[in-house]
């Protein structure tokens, strides 16, 4: 079974300053990962994924992550964050096996003040 | 890209009586689609996998008899909560998957039972 952390429920960053969502999973099989955002009362919307390729995969928002094997990690980053980047996060996993659920970790919320 | 409908966003229904909320894929076909129930300020649980032409599969602890799943055609997926109680009251969320794990969300349904 595929598990996903989300070390820290709360994130409070000012605005322009960098920040970090923190993203940690436990599978025995090889897993795809993702991270999506939730802004109040609406779905879920794609921010990135990793399926194969470069351990580093971009977002056209300005976000990052990278898939890191060894600590089975896949953080989530930003250089300089803005007011509309507060939402709630998930990270999600998927194993590599057609037709499953994505399993989300709990979430982080990001609050952006000025 | 692959759009998602979800039906209705808000309803609001007295205790005793059944509700259906509809997911609908609407520019792709989706053999496979998910239920998710999220509660406030939480992540999202898999409730059940809908597959197109055959019963659902459910997640343990989830009661079938209570959430009806019905997926008959390749672009549309029910979730009926029959004789709903407030505690049945939470954000439902559907998600389809499209071509190479694009996992697509619906922008949710929020039910009250009152």
């Amino acid at each position: 079974a595929q598990s996903v952390t989300q070390l820290d429920s709360q994130v409070p960053v000012f605005e322009e300053a960098p920040v970090e969502l923190r993203c940690n999973y436990s599978s025995s099989v090889s897993v795809y990962l993702f991270w999506y955002v939730q802004y109040p009362n609406q779905g879920l919307q794609l921010l990135l994924k990793y399926l194969s390729g470069s351990t580093l995969v971009e977002s056209i928002n300005g976000f990052e992550a990278e898939f890191n094997k060894s600590q089975t990690s896949f953080h989530l980053r930003k250089p300089s964050v803005h007011i509309s980047d507060t939402a709630e996060y998930f990270c999600a996993v998927s194993p590599n096996q057609a037709g499953t659920a994505l399993i989300f970790g709990k979430g982080t919320t990001l609050s952006v003040s000025s | 890209g692959a759009v998602v409908s979800q039906h209705p966003s808000r309803v609001i229904c007295k205790s005793g009586t059944s509700v259906k909320i509809e997911c609908r894929s609407l520019d792709f076909q989706a053999t496979t689609m998910f239920w998710y129930r999220q509660f406030p300020k939480q992540s999202l649980m898999l409730m059940a996998t809908s597959n197109e032409g055959s019963k659902a599969t459910y997640e343990q602890g989830v009661e079938k008899d209570k959430f009806l799943i019905n997926h008959a055609s390749l672009t549309l997926s029910t979730l009926t909560v029959t004789s709903a109680h407030p505690e049945d009251s939470s954000f439902y969320i559907c998600s389809a998957i499209q071509s190479n794990y694009g996992y697509t969300f619906g922008s949710g349904t929020r039910l009250t039972v009152v």
